[in-house]
């Protein structure tokens, strides 16, 4: 199974804050990498597929990059809507596996 | 819109059984591959399975570890995608969401979830 590994696993950051969160993949997984921002009791969010592009009504300040085995979430200017869980996950091969979770926290 | 609604989740004696439904609207059901995905309370994602499009013959994969134990399988004339959970054991326990995945740049990823229903296998 292809392994994911995401860091830091919480970070706390203010409104305004660039965050940075990276995700990497134990094997070569092209571009097939996606980011979901989970809030508490409520189902994952679709952000970005295929690495970098970005899904229909996400803020521009959501940005992601990386092929291969690294890969990385930017959040510039972060709003306090953005106060969540966040998860990278491969679909280039089955099982489809996601990283550990990254929390956001406000400082 | 796309609807994904799950529904048959709850309480179950750990061997027991218990079938999870996902109503879908809003697409095209029988062309799109759909997804189970689970989340153990204060745990990560977890992907349980697939099933591909009516084209691919509904096809399925699983996770290694719930093969043989967990079917997935559609009712294309009702729109339905079911879960079929059996020898259920308290590990099982967690939210399961339903999955619409979206084909894109050569391969199919998670793209609309349902809201998630918890089962909890517990004496």
């Amino acid at each position: 199974d292809i392994q994911m590994t995401q860091s830091p696993s919480s970070l706390s950051a203010s409104v305004g804050d660039r965050v940075t969160i990276t995700c990497r993949a134990s094997q070569d997984i092209s571009t097939y990498l996606a980011w979901f921002q989970q809030k508490p009791g409520k189902a994952p969010k679709s952000l970005i597929s295929a690495a970098s592009t970005l899904q229909s009504g996400v803020p521009s300040r959501f940005s992601g990059s990386g092929s291969g085995t690294d890969f990385t979430l930017t959040i510039s200017n972060l709003q306090p809507d953005d106060f969540a869980s966040y998860y990278c996950q491969q679909h280039s091969k089955f099982p489809l596996t996601f990283g550990q979770g990254t929390k956001v926290e406000i400082k | 819109e796309v609807q994904l609604v799950e529904s048959g989740g709850g309480l179950v004696q750990p061997g027991g059984s218990l079938r999870l439904s996902c109503a879908a609207s809003g697409f095209t059901f029988s062309e799109d591959y759909m997804d189970w995905v689970r989340q153990a309370p204060g745990k990560g994602l977890e992907w349980v399975g697939r099933s591909r499009s009516k084209a691919k013959r509904y096809s399925t994969e699983y996770a290694a570890s719930l093969k043989g134990r967990f079917t997935i399988s559609r009712d294309e004339s009702k729109n339905l995608l079911f879960l079929q959970m059996n020898s259920l054991k308290p590990e099982d326990t967690a939210v399961y969401y339903c999955v619409r995945a979206i084909y894109y740049s050569g391969k199919n990823y998670l793209g609309y979830w349902g809201q998630g229903i918890l089962v909890t296998v517990s004496s």
